[in-house]
């Protein structure tokens, strides 16, 4: 099956700092996206980027479907965005139903 | 609101024992998934299903057995065949035609006695 690579596994940022995650693929996928997952272990997704970039605040992402990699940059760091940052990748197994391979995430402390 | 919601929160399961974890959805959505999370790790795919009264093993479905008698509905059983069941289970719904964003339940978290 497909692999999911995220770097890196932890994450230590200072208030106000900028990081950036990265998620490697293995295989074409028809979509790829970033979630967060709170302490309490609610995912919200992020983005829901196949290829190119987007912005949301603070937060922006991009996806190089060929070269297989995506990257998630967080700015100015705020103690809330502390969890785990999950890149799952849809795989089409046929008949219209899309399924998500997760990474491992990212698990991102963000200090006063 | 719309949303997804699970219950019970805490389960605990003693041995032998089947439990049944509740997903439900007021999003009008098709397509709804089981996930199982451990600790450290990623989400792995239990059960999945695209349409009412259907639904197709994932990656991991032994132990576990799923219905779909409603398109808001789609409750999960542990069944005593499932060896190792302590886990973060969550559940998640999409649109079948729209874009493909999983949106995702609270999870319940299930412990072993």
């Amino acid at each position: 099956g497909i692999q999911v690579e995220q770097s890196p596994p932890d994450l230590i940022l200072q208030e106000g700092a900028n990081s950036t995650l990265r998620c490697n693929f293995s295989d074409s996928v028809n979509n790829l996206q970033w979630f967060h997952q709170n302490p309490w272990g609610q995912l919200i997704n992020l983005f829901y980027i196949p290829s190119g970039t987007k912005q949301n605040g603070r937060l922006s992402a991009t996806t190089v479907a060929t070269e297989r990699y995506s990257l998630l940059y967080i700015s100015s760091s705020q103690t809330t965005d502390s969890g785990v940052y999950f890149c799952a990748v849809e795989r089409d197994s046929g008949a219209g139903s899309y399924q998500l391979t997760f990474g491992k995430g990212t698990k991102l402390s963000v200090i006063p | 609101d719309g949303g997804i919601t699970q219950s019970p929160k805490y389960l605990f399961r003693k041995e032998g024992q089947n439990v049944t974890l509740s997903c439900e959805q007021n999003l009008n959505h098709d397509a709804m998934y089981w996930y199982r999370q451990d600790p450290g790790q990623g989400l792995r795919l239990i059960y999945y299903s695209q349409i009412v009264n259907d639904f197709q093993k994932g990656d991991i479905a032994e132990g576990y057995s799923v219905s779909r008698e409603k398109k808001e509905s789609f409750p999960l059983t542990v069944t005593s065949a499932q060896k190792n069941p302590t886990a973060f289970y969550l559940c998640a719904s999409s649109a079948m035609w729209a874009e493909e964003t999983q949106y995702f339940g609270p999870g319940t978290r299930l412990l072993v006695l």
